[in-house]
């Protein structure tokens, strides 16, 4: 029953490695996006993705890519990982035609760089 | 670009108790959507309540409501009776129309809110 999940909730790896973060959700959801939360809490907007429209924020590296092979996937993909990506993951989603426009979130992954 | 404050990095309160979270935020738009999250322990993060600009009316939760005050920009959540499962992080949130809320949502930098037994 879960709505927006991810896999993995954990990741650890070395720097240089490349990695993936799935998420899926199950409320017909039209846009997801993912967020990064860095060690001091601090929740920022990385993409969202609506209709195959690419919203990206312009400080996010572009180590980072988002790919979507469907409307209820939204997978985020890194290159040569860094020190500095170590933080938590969240992916959410929401109906954007809907009136509150409410956004339901994953349980988060936590990524570790070595 | 809008930018959300939430100036009380840690809050303090005996159980039962009622406490306020501040919430101040800067925009040029005049209808958007605020909205507060809690994240316990576990990560998660929840909704708690949500306010449109729109409405004067102020949004309230059983326990939860909110202090909405547009001409200053202020958004503050009140939790009333606190209880030990309130104990979290939480988060304030702005969500722009622009683009019906694609961009996503600005968050605050969250106040830890502790409830003392």
């Amino acid at each position: 029953d879960t709505a927006v999940s991810q896999t993995p909730k954990y990741l650890v790896t070395q720097m240089g490695n490349d990695k993936s973060i799935k998420c899926e959700q199950n409320l017909g959801h039209d846009t997801m996006y993912w967020y990064k939360q860095d060690s001091k809490k601090f929740l920022k907007i990385m993409f969202s993705y609506n209709n195959k429209e690419l919203i990206i924020n312009e400080t996010v590296p572009n180590r980072f890519s988002p790919k979507s092979p469907d409307k209820a996937h939204l997978n985020l993909h890194i290159n040569s990982l860094e020190l500095g990506d170590s933080a938590v993951y969240f992916c959410a989603s929401s109906q954007l035609a809907g009136i509150h426009n409410e956004q339901f979130f994953g349980p988060g992954t936590r990524l570790t760089v070595l | 670009a809008q930018t959300v404050t939430q100036s009380q990095p840690e809050m303090s309160v005996q159980e039962a108790e009622t406490v306020t979270l501040s919430c101040t935020y800067d925009t040029s738009e005049s209808d958007y959507y605020l909205f507060w999250y809690k994240q316990p322990p576990s990560r998660q993060m929840i909704l708690v309540i949500r306010q449109e600009a729109y409405k004067q009316q102020n949004a309230t939760e059983n326990r939860f409501s909110v202090n909405f005050q547009k001409a200053a920009k202020s958004f503050s959540l009140k939790i009333s009776d606190s209880q030990l499962g309130d104990a979290a992080m939480y988060f304030c949130a702005y969500r722009s129309p622009a683009g019906g809320g694609a961009d996503g949502l600005t968050f605050g930098k969250g106040t830890h809110l502790i409830i003392q037994p």
